[in-house]
């Protein structure tokens, strides 16, 4: 089945930890995406590519990297300057990085909580 | 600057009863416009989409949704909740030209009561 893998589906850092989600897609899609979600606050981009080896920061990007090496693989690593990292997140991916009118297809998505 | 309204974070209906989750835009050039469900713990399955075309949109489970240019509004509706429907669900923008990024509401969560 084509479709988006995210783990691990929980994940627990210690203060002062980097941490990265692993991000992988079987749907041939050229665009990646990396969301996070807060309660009663929707979901905000945090880095977006739309092709192999490039990436382009997003809304809330401070505390965080990425890298897209291969085409089904889009990582994110929360690093120790990201000061409030507990949240939900999710990567997506859709065929077209360009136009708008092509959805997104989303992970089950990764739990993090800082310890 | 684009944005998303969602009216009312949390609503309460009787199973049976109409869905209606309202959406607000805001918008100097013309949206593309989707509704999105999320099951507790899960990632966002699309419901529907309006691209261009017709207004009324139908998607998955029964739901729908009309695109109201002169309300800037693309509310979705359900003519009888089932108690599967309880989730929260998000109303997202994007537009043409540019990196197809999504700009997402805050979400309204549906709780569907016997």
């Amino acid at each position: 089945d084509g479709g988006i893998t995210q783990s691990p589906k929980y994940l627990f850092r210690k203060e002062g930890q980097n941490v990265t989600l692993s991000c992988e897609q079987n749907l041939n899609h050229d665009a990646m995406y990396w969301y996070r979600q807060d309660p009663g606050q929707g979901l905000r981009l945090i880095y977006y590519s739309q092709i192999v080896n490039d990436f382009q920061k997003g809304d809330i990007a401070e505390g965080y990297s990425v890298s897209r090496e291969k085409k089904e693989s889009f990582p994110l690593t929360v690093t120790s300057a990201q000061k409030n990292p507990t949240a939900f997140y999710l990567c997506a991916s859709s065929i077209d990085p360009w136009g708008g009118n092509t959805e997104a297809f989303f992970g089950q998505g990764t739990r993090l909580t800082v310890v | 600057a684009q944005s998303v309204t969602q009216l009312g974070s949390h609503v309460s209906v009787s199973e049976g009863a109409l869905v209606l989750l309202r959406c607000n835009y805001s918008s100097s050039v013309p949206p593309y416009l989707f509704w999105y469900v999320q099951y507790p713990n899960q990632g966002l399955q699309l419901l529907l989409k309006y691209t261009t075309g017709a207004t009324l949109v139908k998607g998955i489970n029964g739901f729908e949704a009309e695109f109201k240019k002169s309300e800037t509004s693309f509310h979705l509706t359900k003519p009888s909740a089932h108690m599967s429907d309880a989730a929260e669900y998000f109303c997202a923008v994007s537009f043409s030209g540019g990196y197809n990024k999504l700009i997402f509401g805050a979400g309204t969560r549906l709780a569907v009561h016997p």
